[in-house]
């Protein structure tokens, strides 16, 4: 059984760049979540997908976007990267209407922005 | 809006040792859950439980256990007996129950460095 996978696993980007993001969630699992985790610090809340619609966002500029397919698969686009974008991104897939369901992360993608 | 606090930013102990990992939360909703996960060097957050709201019953896993009170708004981990092998960040989370029962977006706490020495 498939944990959630994502790619690239790590990759440098230029300051103005634009970068794509995958994930690929845990088999039977249909609802993905993005976090961008800064150095020391615990993962912060992007954005939810579910049914190819986004359903929650947190507290991040327009710069940042995403998109679910029909797989249930997501990116996350992050346009005109700033410096302070350097981060680990983790994506996070769970179950809609789960009991109680359980969120598992993927190993993330290492972004630096030089 | 929903906080968690982790106030133990770094602990050290040697092999053997019992070691508690504390966490305090903030929420205004009635139903939730709160969860505890493991963070490696390599980066991948590793789910270690889920607690609904409605279930203060402690749970034991092995070398692991989780202390949950509503009273306190507190969800501490211990670990028995540590071993070099639980050292990590470990970090608490928090999130809303949506109507259909589904977790929504967690919020996590910054996460306690934990070194096991041999």
């Amino acid at each position: 059984d498939a944990g959630v996978t994502q790619s690239p696993t790590h990759l440098i980007k230029t300051r103005g760049q634009q970068v794509t993001l995958r994930c690929s969630p845990k088999s039977g699992h249909d609802t993905v979540s993005w976090y961008q985790q800064a150095l020391g610090q615990g993962p912060q809340f992007i954005f939810q997908y579910y049914e190819e619609e986004e359903r929650q966002r947190g507290n991040f500029p327009d710069r940042f976007s995403g998109h679910q397919f029909p797989n249930y698969s997501s990116e996350l686009n992050v346009n005109a990267l700033l410096l302070g974008d350097s981060a680990l991104y983790l994506c996070a897939s769970s179950l809609e209407g789960g009991s109680g369901n359980t969120i598992y992360f993927g190993e993330g993608s290492w972004l630096t922005v030089v | 809006a929903q906080k968690v606090t982790q106030a133990q930013t770094e602990i050290s102990v040697v092999e053997k040792e019992d070691v508690t990992l504390d966490c305090v939360y903030e929420t205004r909703d009635t139903t939730y859950y709160l969860f505890w996960y493991k963070q490696p060097p390599s980066g991948e957050l590793v789910f270690l439980i889920r607690r609904n709201s409605f279930d203060e019953q402690n749970e034991i896993s092995g070398r692991y256990s989780w202390n949950f009170q509503k009273s306190t708004s507190s969800f501490n981990f211990t670990i028995t007996a540590s071993q070099v092998v639980d050292s990590a960040v470990y970090f608490c989370a928090l999130s809303e129950e949506a109507s259909s029962g589904s977790a929504r977006q967690l919020t996590f706490g910054s996460g306690t460095q934990l070194t096991v020495l041999p």
